[in-house]
């Protein structure tokens, strides 16, 4: 058992600047989440799939944000034309589908935005 | 509206000092209420799932309890390495989980 992984782990930016991160979940799980957690904040949700489907997505999700989960393995996240308010930890959660309640985290990538 | 409030924000503890953390909740269909551990720096850590009022379920340390209005996690004779924020998450409709600022914890030896 490998892991959620994400990457990079750290990225930083320039106002107006595109970014993208990777997330690999665990290979058996079925789920996949998105969150954003500010200091001092719990995770916010922003958007979950099912294998390569986007069945939610949190309607504070501007249109800047893009995710995709190709052929339902690895999930990219997108943030285009980066604002200061952007600047937060972004992780990754997989699940498995029969299992509604653990989710396994990754590591997470740090977004500042200068 | 919706929402999961965990207190107290922050707690100092000696070693061996038990405690609990409270999580309230108002959603409504409870599916599940879940308790994880983050380390600075590090993704969350899942700990426990409790699915109907007087569930309760044992880790080490660590015990949580669920009645129909709000979650207890209680820490019995902390060590140091328990220091972590802990965070409740609850699942109703949907596939999204809400998730508590968290109780940042401290154990000092």
């Amino acid at each position: 058992d490998t892991g959620v992984s994400q990457d990079p782990r750290h990225k930083i930016t320039k106002r107006g600047q595109n970014v993208t991160f990777r997330c690999d979940p665990i290979s058996e799980h079925n789920r996949l989440y998105w969150y954003r957690q500010t200091l001092g904040q719990g995770p916010e949700f922003l958007t979950y799939f099912q294998n390569e489907a986007q069945l939610e997505k949190s309607r504070l999700l501007s249109d800047r944000f893009s995710a995709e989960r190709p052929k339902g393995s690895f999930s990219t996240l997108e943030i285009q034309r980066t604002e200061q308010g952007d600047s937060a930890m972004y992780l990754c959660a997989s699940s498995r589908t029969s299992n509604t309640g653990e989710l396994f985290f990754g590591e997470g990538s740090r977004l500042t935005v200068l | 509206e919706d929402q999961v409030t965990q207190s107290p924000e922050a707690l100092r503890l000696q070693e061996g000092e038990s405690s609990s953390l409270n999580c309230s909740y108002t959603v409504s269909g409870l599916r599940g209420l879940f308790w994880y551990r983050q380390d600075p720096g590090k993704g969350p850590e899942f700990l426990f799932t409790l699915y109907s009022a007087g569930e309760e379920k044992e880790k080490e340390r660590l015990k949580a309890t669920l009645t129909k209005k709000e979650s207890f996690l209680h820490i019995t004779a902390p060590k140091p390495e328990d220091s972590a924020t802990y965070l409740c998450a609850v699942h109703h409709t949907g596939n999204q989980f809400y998730f508590g600022t968290g109780t940042s914890l401290t154990v000092i030896p």
